[in-house]
C-alpha cells in the first residue's frame, strides 16, 4: 500500500530565508511523485511533479523537489522565501493512474 | 488555468438536515470529477469518482446512500451529504479532469477552493 507523510503541520520560516517541506513516501512499486499548493482561498494548484525522469525537478515559483529513492523522499525547497509563499503545501503520490494518496499537509508561514 | 468554483466555501446545518455542495468548472468540460474530505490534520481521501451521465463510483467505506453525488452536466457534479450528522463535520473538496485522467494527465485536474462543513 501507499501512503505519504509530511513531517511537521506547520512550518515557519523568515522572509528570505531557505525553505524545506519534508515529505516521505511508501510505495512497492517506482512512484509518481507531486506538490501541491492551495493559497488562501484558492483551489489547489500543482507545483512539480516527477515522473521517473530526472530526479531533481523544477516547478512554479522557485520552488524544486528531488526524488532521492534510497531515503523515499521528496522534499521541497525553494532558495529564498517570499511573503507570497505562505500558504498549505500538500505532497501526493500515485503509482497507477488518477488515484493520488495525499500527505497532510504543510502550512507555511512567513515572517517578515 | 482553467477554474473550478466550489459552493459554499463553508456551511453551518443542524444534525439531520441535509447539505448540497456544488462542484462546477467554468471555462472547460470535465468528463470526470473527484470528491475529497479532509479530517484536521489528515490527509485528503478521495470518496468517490463521478462521471457525466453515468452513476459515480465510491470508495470502500464511503456511504453511497448517505453522499449523492450527481454529476448531470460536463460543467457541475454535486455532493449531497443527507441526514448529515456531527460526525460528517469536515473539509470536502473537488477537482475535475479534463480528460479520463492518468499520472501523466494528473495536472490536468483543477481543484476547487473546498467546502467547510460543519454539523451541530
Amino acid at each position: 500500500a501507499q501512503s505519504v507523510t509530511q513531517l511537521g503541520s506547520h512550518v515557519s520560516v523568515s522572509e528570505g530565508a531557505l525553505v524545506l517541506l519534508r515529505c516521505n513516501y511508501s510505495s512497492s512499486v517506482p512512484p509518481y511523485l507531486f506538490w501541491y499548493v492551495q493559497y488562501p482561498n484558492q483551489g489547489l494548484q500543482l507545483l512539480l511533479k516527477y515522473t521517473s525522469a530526472a530526479t531533481l525537478v523544477k516547478g512554479i515559483n522557485g520552488f524544486e523537489a528531488e526524488f532521492k529513492k534510497s531515503e523515499t523522499s521528496f522534499h521541497l525547497t525553494k532558495p529564498s522565501a517570499h511573503m507570497s509563499d505562505a500558504a498549505e503545501y500538500f505532497c501526493a503520490v500515485t503509482h497507477s493512474n488518477y488515484q493520488l494518496i495525499w500527505g497532510a499537509g504543510t502550512k507555511l508561514i512567513i515572517k517578515p | 488555468g482553467a477554474v473550478v468554483s466550489q459552493h459554499p466555501s463553508w456551511v453551518i446545518c443542524k444534525s439531520g438536515t441535509s447539505v448540497k455542495i456544488e462542484c462546477r468548472s467554468l471555462d472547460f468540460q470535465a468528463t470526470t470529477m473527484f470528491w475529497y474530505r479532509q479530517f484536521p490534520k489528515q490527509s485528503l481521501m478521495l470518496m468517490a469518482t463521478s462521471n457525466e451521465g453515468s452513476k459515480a463510483t465510491y470508495e470502500q467505506g464511503v456511504e453511497k446512500d448517505k453522499f449523492l453525488i450527481n454529476h448531470a452536466s460536463l460543467t457541475l457534479s454535486t455532493l449531497t451529504v443527507t441526514s448529515a450528522h456531527p460526525e460528517d463535520s469536515s473539509f470536502y473538496i473537488c477537482s475535475a479532469s479534463l480528460t479520463t485522467p492518468n499520472y501523466s494527465t494528473n495536472e490536468k485536474l483543477f481543484f476547487g477552493s473546498g467546502t467547510q462543513l460543519s454539523v451541530l
